[in-house]
């Protein structure tokens, strides 16, 4: 069984650079099947994609993030990280890691538990 | 940018009822290929979304056949036959036939009665 577990600080201050760590275990990220992902959620709201990334470290990003967004993969650690620089209240959220499927390209098929990270002085 | 848009946003629905959301997107999900990219995902209260249908009406492995899609090229309809307690959730529509952006809808609140 696949799982993703998502890490890192709940607190950044305004300004700052926001650093999760998405851990698969169950799987390996080295896979060529699927990509790996971010999305968050800020309270009470819907689902915005951040970005994603292939085991050669190929990535892509939603271009309203993409000059603050940086995906990287360790696939020797078989985890994925997500920068995302120059944070405000507005990146306040839910961040969630999950994979998706290269075949059927909509597929996020597993999620991680999801990680609340609070932007605040 | 393919705008993707849910009605209604909340319904309430006594056990054992049919329920029904409605997702229109900005632009045809048809693709080339001849697939529909559009994808529908029920996030439980506290919980990460969870893939229910896939390609407009493909169930997902483990996903009860009270769960159906349909529609093609904007319009799509997500139907229980009859919803359960555990249905309730906030469902969303999604499109990845603009990647590698992917966007959701709003979200359709489903409440019991």
């Amino acid at each position: 069984q696949v799982q993703l577990q998502e890490s890192g600080p709940g607190l950044v201050k305004p300004s700052q650079t926001l650093s999760l760590t998405c851990t698969v275990s169950g799987g390996s990220i080295s896979s060529g099947s699927y990509y790996w992902s971010w999305i968050r959620q800020p309270a009470g709201k819907g689902l915005e994609w951040i970005g994603r990334i292939y085991t050669s470290g190929s990535t892509n990003y939603n271009p309203s993030l993409k000059s603050r967004v940086t995906i990287s993969v360790d696939t020797s650690k078989n985890q994925f990280s997500l920068k995302l620089s120059s944070v405000t209240a507005a990146d306040t959220a839910v961040y969630y890691c999950a994979r998706v499927s290269v075949e059927v390209a909509g597929t996020f098929d597993y999620w991680g538990q999801g990680t609340l990270v609070t932007v605040s002085s | 940018d393919i705008v993707m848009t849910q009605t209604p946003l909340s319904l309430s629905v006594t056990p054992g009822q049919p329920a029904s959301i409605s997702c229109k997107s900005s632009q045809s999900l048809l693709h080339s290929d001849g697939k529909t990219y559009l994808y529908w995902y029920l996030q439980k209260p506290g919980q990460p979304p969870q893939l229910l249908i896939y390609e407009v009406s493909n169930r997902f492995s483990g996903v009860p056949d009270r769960f159906s899609g349909s529609g093609s090229g904007t319009d799509f309809t997500l139907k229980i036959s009859r919803v359960e307690a555990e249905d309730v959730g906030v469902y969303y529509c999604m499109q990845s036939i603009q990647l590698p952006r992917y966007t959701f809808g709003q979200g359709t609140k489903l409440e019991i009665k």
